[in-house]
């Protein structure tokens, strides 16, 4: 089954302690993307890759690493988490083809809580 | 400074009646755009998109309409269904990069 798999799902932390979300898809997309959804912002973009050691930065990327070291993965790393990234994040995932139906498809979201 | 807005955080319609969906851009440069649906505990789901050429896209139910002039786009669901009730969010891309989602509206389809 095509899929993005996001790990875990939820998470608690404490301030400062270094954490990293994982992100995986079996579609053998080039093009993958970390997203935030926080209330009355909708989704946010954090970082992207287009492919294999090519990342770029979003509209949100200040406190977020990323690294795209293979394909079909795509971490999202906190090195100092802080309580404002506490937010629901999702990863996302496409081809780079460009054919007339390109969509992103997104993974079911991991709930990041930082006391 | 949100390039895309949706104005409406909710919406309620009648079930089998038609659900509209408005969405408003301010970025030009935007070359496609999509909407997708989103349950509660999961990730979004595409619905439909449109390139910047065209000013219609049909898939079923569902309908995009896009007024370029206006930086102006709509969802229409018809008929709608209780299945339908889910938040929607439109998004704006530029060369399939960097893409900017709308904070949502929640549709509600009563029985």
């Amino acid at each position: 089954e095509a899929q993005v798999t996001q790990n875990p799902r939820y998470l608690i932390t404490v301030t400062g302690k270094k954490l990293t979300v994982t992100c995986s898809q079996n579609m053998n997309h080039e093009y993958m993307s970390w997203y935030r959804q926080d209330p009355g912002l909708g989704l946010r973009q954090i970082y992207y890759s287009m492919n294999v050691e090519v990342t770029d930065k979003g509209d949100v990327p200040e406190g977020y690493k990323v690294s795209r070291k293979e394909k079909r993965n795509f971490p999202l790393i906190l090195e100092s988490p802080s309580p404002n990234q506490t937010s629901l994040y999702f990863c996302a995932s496409s081809s780079t083809r460009r054919t007339a139906n390109e969509k992103l498809f997104f993974g079911s979201g991991t709930q990041l809580s930082v006391l | 400074d949100q390039q895309v807005k949706q104005n409406s955080p909710s919406l309620s319609v009648q079930e089998g009646r038609i659900s509209i969906l408005n969405c408003d851009y301010t970025n030009s440069m935007f070359d496609y755009f999509l909407w997708y649906k989103k349950y509660p505990a999961e990730g979004p789901t595409f619905l439909i998109s449109i390139s910047s050429i065209k000013d219609k896209n049909e898939d079923g139910r569902f309908t995009v309409f896009l007024n370029k002039s206006a930086k102006h786009l709509s969802l229409h669901i018809v008929p709608s269904q209780p299945g339908d009730s889910a938040v929607y969010f439109c998004a704006g891309s530029y060369n399939f990069n960097k893409f900017y989602f709308g904070s949502g509206t929640k549709l509600n389809v009563k029985p």
